[in-house]
């Protein structure tokens, strides 16, 4: 089983849209949390980070921890065609990072 | 953009041959990674190094080599290429031991035919 699950989607939305991303993982001693977004053919930019449960959010971008319930959501606020990417969720217990397989979104204007 | 150039960015090889992958930084940064990314899979760490001669196995490591005689050249080799290790292979860096600041390369197109 993987350390951390995530939906490949694809999935895609209508501009505008309100967009959840998530990830759930089975290692407690991850304290690390991370969203990459990758575009098509080019390396994961690092999206937000977190460190303990709760929420961060950055402009439309809100990232949100749960560790009780070892769970990870991104949320896009008035999502853009522009955001259309992969999404990936990692997380690290110290230096290892782990990431999830990613979710392919698609923003349609 | 964090100052890391792949080369070559792709390269179609055959069966058997020796292929060199290498990894260019201009940040000065201490921590070098390759993975690799594939479908079902995500990106899984192959090698990496904390310093100048100072490497160590990732999750992936089997059929893979790894220098570093410069700090800022890191090179990754695949002794006797095969069809399994057709990917797409990610350079980091990180200038700490501290997974928030790690970037990521172009990454490099491999085909093993």
């Amino acid at each position: 089983q993987k350390e951390v699950e995530q939906d490949p989607g694809p999935l895609s939305v209508p501009e505008g849209a309100i967009v959840s991303l998530n990830c759930t993982y089975s290692n407690s001693a991850f304290q690390y949390f991370m969203w990459y977004r990758q575009y098509s053919r080019k390396g994961p930019e690092l999206l937000m980070y977190t460190y303990s449960s709760g929420n961060k959010e950055d402009g439309r971008f809100t990232a949100q921890v749960d560790k009780s319930s070892k769970y990870i959501s991104l949320f896009i606020r008035d999502s853009q065609p522009s955001d259309s990417a992969t999404y990936l969720c990692a997380m690290s217990s110290g230096s290892r990072l782990t990431f999830g397989e990613g979710t392919q979104l698609t923003v349609n204007p | 953009d964090a100052g890391i150039t792949q080369s070559p960015r792709h390269k179609v090889t055959e069966t058997g041959t020796p292929v060199t992958l290498r990894c260019h930084q201009t940040e000065n940064h201490r921590y070098m990674y390759w993975y690799r990314q594939d479908p079902g899979h995500g990106l899984r760490l192959i090698h990496y190094s904390y310093g100048v001669k100072d490497t160590d196995k990732g999750e992936v490591s089997d059929g893979y080599s790894v220098s570093r005689s410069k700090t800022e050249d890191f090179l990754l080799t695949l002794e006797s290429a095969t069809s399994s290790q057709t990917s797409v292979y990610f350079c980091a860096i990180s200038e700490f031991k501290d997974p928030n600041t790690i970037y990521f390369g172009e990454g490099s197109w491999l085909t093993v035919v």
